[in-house]
C-alpha cells in the first residue's frame, strides 16, 4: 500500500500570501496524484488531477506540480474561502486508493 | 449538472446491516465507475469500494472486504453499498463519488454524504 504523508499539518497564513502544500509518497506514483479541498460540513472536491491538470471550474490560482514520490499543492494568492482542509490521493498502485492525512489550512 | 444523493444512513446496532444508496443524474452513468469513500468523524478520508460502469468489476478496501458489497442498477442509475456485520469502526460520513476515468482514479464529483452511525 502507498502511503501518502503531507506537510504541514497546519499552515496558518493570511489572505493574499502564497500557500504552498506538499504531499510525499512512499514509493513512485508517476504522475497519478489528485488534490481535493474539503470545507467543514462539505463533500471533498476535485482540485486538481494528473498531479498538474485543474478539475472543471477550479480558479488558475490553484496549481499543482510534482512527479515521482514529491507533489506540491500551491495558491498563489489566497482568498477567504481557501481556508479548509486539503487531501492528495494516489490513483497509481491500487487497490487500495489512498489518501494523505490531510493539511489543514487556517487563517492567520 | 451532475447530482449524487446518497440515502440509507441512520444509526444501527454492532452486527447490523444497512444499504446505502446513491441516486445519480446529469451524466450517463453506466460509462463510469463509481466509488465510496467514507470519513469517520474528525478524520480522514478512507476508500471504501469502487465498480466498474458495467457492474462486473469491483474492489473493496482490507477493512470492509468480506463485510461490504458494492453494486449498481444502470437501469436506474443508482449505485448502492450492503453493509453487513457492521462495527463501530464503520461509524462515518459515506460518500459516493464518479470516477473521472478508469474504474478507481480521481473522483470528480460527490455526494453531500450519509452518516453511518453504529452504536448499542
Amino acid at each position: 500500500e502507498i502511503v501518502l504523508t503531507q506537510s504541514p499539518a497546519t499552515l496558518s497564513l493570511s489572505p493574499g500570501e502564497r500557500a504552498i502544500l506538499s504531499c510525499r509518497a512512499s514509493q513512485s506514483v508517476s504522475t497519478y496524484l489528485a488534490w481535493y479541498q474539503q470545507k467543514p460540513g462539505q463533500a471533498p472536491r476535485l482540485l486538481i488531477y494528473d498531479a498538474s491538470n485543474r478539475a472543471t471550474g477550479i480558479p488558475a490560482r490553484f496549481s499543482g506540480s510534482g512527479s515521482g514520490t514529491d507533489f506540491t499543492l500551491t495558491i498563489s494568492s489566497l482568498e477567504p474561502e481557501d481556508f479548509a482542509v486539503y487531501y492528495c490521493q494516489q490513483r497509481y498502485n491500487w487497490p487500495p486508493i489512498t489518501f494523505g492525512q490531510g493539511t489543514s489550512l487556517e487563517i492567520k | 449538472e451532475v447530482q449524487l444523493v446518497e440515502s440509507g444512513g441512520g444509526l444501527v446496532q454492532p452486527g447490523g446491516s444497512l444499504r446505502l444508496s446513491c441516486a445519480a443524474s446529469g451524466f450517463t452513468f453506466s460509462t463510469y465507475g463509481m466509488s465510496w469513500v467514507r470519513q469517520a468523524p474528525g478524520k480522514g478520508l478512507e476508500w471504501v469500494s469502487s465498480i466498474s460502469g458495467t457492474g462486473v468489476v469491483t474492489y473493496y478496501a482490507d477493512s470492509v472486504k468480506g463485510r461490504f458489497t458494492i453494486s449498481r442498477d444502470n437501469s436506474k442509475n443508482t449505485l448502492y453499498l450492503q453493509m453487513n456485520s457492521l462495527r463501530a469502526e464503520d461509524t462515518a460520513v459515506y460518500y459516493c463519488a464518479k470516477v473521472r476515468i478508469t474504474v478507481a482514479g480521481d473522483l470528480d464529483y460527490w455526494g453531500q454524504g450519509t452518516l453511518v452511525t453504529v452504536s448499542s
